[in-house]
C-alpha cells in the first residue's frame, strides 16, 4: 500500500524549532519529488516547500523561507522539515505529500503543530 | 507569485443537480512547449486529507467517479459535478503548479441544499 505518516508534530513556543519526518512506503521514494503542505483548520491550503529526487532543487513559499528547510533521505524513504523561529501563525495541520508532475497524488494524514506561549 | 482565486466561495446544490466551481489564476498556467495547464483540483472532506481529483485540468485522477469534471485553459478553469452525491459535500481546491511557490486557491465549500 502506498503510504506517507508524518510524524515530529506537537506544541511549541514561539521562536522554538520542530522536525517534521514523513515515512514513505509503497513506492519508489528516490523517484518522486516531495512536498510540504499545510492546512490551518478552518481555512485554507498552503504549499510550503518542494525537493527533487536527488536532493539537489528546493524551493520554498516566501512565509518559511529563510525558517524552513526541506531534506530527504532516501535510504531511509523519509522527508524531513526543520522548522526554525517558529512563530503563532505557523500553527497548522502540517502534510507531507507525493508529487504528480508537480501536483500532489498521495497525502499523509497529517501531523499538528502548534505554536504557543 | 501566482495568486488563485475561486467562485463561489460557497454553493449549495440540490442532490441530483450540476455544481461548478470556478478557479482564476494571475498569471497563465498552460505551458506551452507541452500545451499542459499546470492546475490540479482537490476534494478536502472534514477530519480527511485533500484528494486528488483532477491534474493537467482535465485529467481525472484514477477512482475518481466521472461525475467530476475539470475544463479551461490559460488562467480560466471549471470543475463541475454532473450529478451532486450526499458524499460530495466537502471544500475543493484549485492549484497551479506552473511556477513555484505552487499556489492554492480559497477553497469552495459545496453543500447540499
Amino acid at each position: 500500500e502506498v503510504q506517507l505518516v508524518e510524524s515530529g508534530g506537537g506544541l511549541v513556543q514561539p521562536g522554538g524549532s520542530l522536525r517534521l519526518s514523513c515515512a514513505a512506503s509503497g513506492f519508489s521514494f528516490s523517484s518522486h519529488w516531495m512536498h510540504w503542505v499545510r492546512q490551518v483548520p478552518g481555512k485554507g491550503l498552503v504549499w510550503l516547500s518542494r525537493i527533487n529526487p536527488d536532493d539537489s532543487i528546493t524551493s520554498y513559499a516566501d512565509s518559511v523561507k529563510g525558517r524552513f528547510t526541506i531534506s530527504r533521505d532516501n535510504a531511509k524513504n523519509t522527508l524531513y522539515l526543520q522548522m526554525n523561529n517558529l512563530r503563532v501563525d505557523d500553527t497548522a495541520i502540517y502534510y507531507c505529500t507525493r508529487g504528480f508532475w508537480g501536483a500532489s497524488d498521495i497525502w499523509g494524514q497529517g501531523t499538528i503543530v502548534t505554536v504557543s506561549s | 507569485d501566482i495568486v488563485m482565486t475561486q467562485s463561489p466561495d460557497s454553493l449549495a446544490v440540490s442532490l441530483g443537480e450540476r455544481a461548478t466551481i470556478n478557479c482564476k489564476s494571475s498569471q497563465s498556467v498552460l505551458y506551452s512547449s507541452t500545451n499542459k495547464n499546470f492546475l490540479a483540483w482537490y476534494q478536502v472532506k472534514a477530519g480527511q486529507p485533500p484528494k486528488l481529483l483532477i491534474y493537467w485540468a482535465s485529467t481525472r485522477q484514477s477512482g475518481v467517479p466521472d461525475r467530476f469534471s475539470g475544463s479551461g485553459s490559460g488562467t480560466d478553469f471549471t470543475l463541475t459535478i454532473s450529478s451532486l452525491q450526499a458524499e460530495d459535500v466537502a471544500l475543493y481546491y484549485c492549484q497551479q503548479y506552473n511556477t513555484s511557490p505552487f499556489t492554492f486557491g480559497p477553497g469552495t465549500k459545496v453543500d447540499i441544499k
